[in-house]
């Protein structure tokens, strides 16, 4: 069965500092892997994925992760944070041939002005 | 692209009523919804998925019964929670995804329901 794990429940940045936000799956095939912003009282925002390709994806608002299958992680990074970037985060996986994705128990992020 | 909305954005309702939340993908055709509930500081529970024309797959524990899915156009799926309880108040997000769209999941901005 897939899983995915997020190790952090909040990561604090200051402005204009990298950010990393941490991800790490477990799924029986090859995994689809995805980033998801939320912010208050909405929706879940589509970030970015990654299927087959490039092991770095580069997605929305600057925000970039990068697949690594020997360590089965997927780390959300951007090298210069913004206060708007203040939002719980997601990551989730889908294994291929599965319509589901599981989600991960979501890192708050506070960027600090 | 790629846009899913959810009427109503809220609803409150008196205890034993029912109620109807619709997901519409605006920009493409969605073989595909799902159903979550999210709980206040917690990750989505995925309910059911939906496909186009058929029955909805509920997840364990989730009551058929209770919530009722129906999936009757490439562009609409809706959420009926019949008679519903004060435990049953909570924030319900759709998601929509297709082929057309690379299997990605994109999703609505969420139903804030509560049962008084």
């Amino acid at each position: 069965a897939q899983s995915v794990a997020q190790p952090e429940d909040q990561v604090n940045v200051a402005e204009g500092n990298p950010l990393t936000v941490k991800c790490t799956y477990s799924v029986s095939g090859n995994p689809y892997l995805f980033w998801y912003v939320q912010y208050p009282n909405r929706g879940l925002q589509f970030l970015l994925k990654y299927i087959t390709g490039d092991n770095l994806v580069k997605g929305s608002y600057g925000f970039e992760a990068e697949f690594n299958k020997s360590q089965t992680s997927f780390h959300l990074k951007k090298p210069s944070a913004l206060v708007s970037d203040s939002a719980l985060y997601f990551c989730a996986v889908r294994d291929v041939g599965d319509d589901k994705i599981i989600f991960g128990k979501g890192t708050r992020l506070h960027i600090l002005p | 692209g790629a846009v899913v909305s959810q009427h109503p954005s809220w609803v409150i309702c008196k205890s034993g009523t029912s109620v109807k939340i619709e997901c519409r993908s605006l920009d493409f055709q969605a073989t595909t919804m799902f159903w979550y509930r999210q709980f206040p500081k917690q990750s989505l529970m995925l309910m059911a998925t939906s496909n186009e024309g058929s029955k909805a797959t509920y997840e364990q524990g989730v009551e058929k019964d209770k919530f009722l899915i129906n999936h009757a156009s490439l562009t609409l799926s809706t959420l009926t929670v019949t008679s519903a309880h004060p435990e049953d108040s909570s924030f319900y997000i759709c998601s929509a995804t297709s082929r057309a769209i690379a299997d990605t999941q994109y999703f609505g901005p969420g139903t804030r329901l509560t049962v008084l």
